[in-house]
């Protein structure tokens, strides 16, 4: 069964830093590029950052540039968000997602974790 | 920068019948970039159609996409029970490279 399982969310201080993981299963992970996306309580989404099937690219929305850092060990095959100076309005569900073959969009997600910004 | 907007914002249907959804974007995109995903409460989205009018693996074909250029369209052409929902489109971005979400359509049983 092809699944993503996010983990590493919490309550985190205004200007503290959380690394959220992503473990996938059921294809081949270095095939694929991956990414983040976020959903603020009430929201709609927002895409956070993306990493090629290679490692050769990453990439970020201007909201989180210079703040985080998306990351990948193929040999383990888990996906990684590093973020820092983190603010309150960071606060959102966080999903993983796998690009499709289309490049295009994202046909596998994770169920999300929760990060919650606040002192 | 590219801007999707939906619209309606909310629609308010019986189930059985038909439910036509808009995304337009700011700027012309190519059909190949243009994505839907459906999402229900506490849950993660699915996608529903990529390519703007290609359904992904074990949607049904109640579900079509259509359009092009910035005008493009979802349609349920008999809403089922599970099908109340919240929809987006999105859009990739090729360079640099980078992915937009519209702000969604809440589909409710009227």
């Amino acid at each position: 069964e092809v699944q993503l399982l996010e983990s590493g969310g919490g309550l985190v201080q205004p200007g503290g830093s959380l690394r959220l993981s992503c473990a996938a299963s059921g294809f081949i992970f270095s095939n694929y590029g991956m990414t983040w996306v976020r959903q603020a309580p009430g929201k709609g989404l927002e895409w956070v950052s993306g990493i090629s099937a290679g490692e050769e690219s990453t990439d970020y929305a201007d909201s989180v540039k210079g703040r985080v850092t998306i990351s990948r060990d193929t040999s383990k095959n888990i996906l990684f968000l590093q973020m820092n100076s983190l603010r309150a309005e960071d606060t959102a569900v966080y999903f993983c997602a796998k690009v499709a073959d289309t490049v295009s969009a994202f046909d596998i997600w994770g169920q999300g974790t929760m990060v919650t910004v606040s002192s | 920068e590219s801007v999707l907007t939906q619209s309606p914002g909310t629609l308010s249907l019986s189930p059985g019948e038909r439910a036509t959804l808009s995304c337009r974007a700011s700027q012309s995109i190519s059909s190949s970039y243009l994505a839907w995903y459906q999402q229900k409460p506490d849950q993660a989205p699915r996608l529903l159609i990529y390519d703007a009018s290609r359904r992904a693996t074990g949607i049904p074909d109640r579900f079509s996409g259509s359009g092009s250029g910035t005008d493009f369209t979802l349609t349920i052409s008999r809403l089922e029970p599970e099908d109340f929902a919240v929809y987006y489109c999105q859009r990739f971005v090729p360079s640099p490279p980078g992915w937009t979400f519209g702000q969604g359509t809440k589909v409710e049983i009227k």
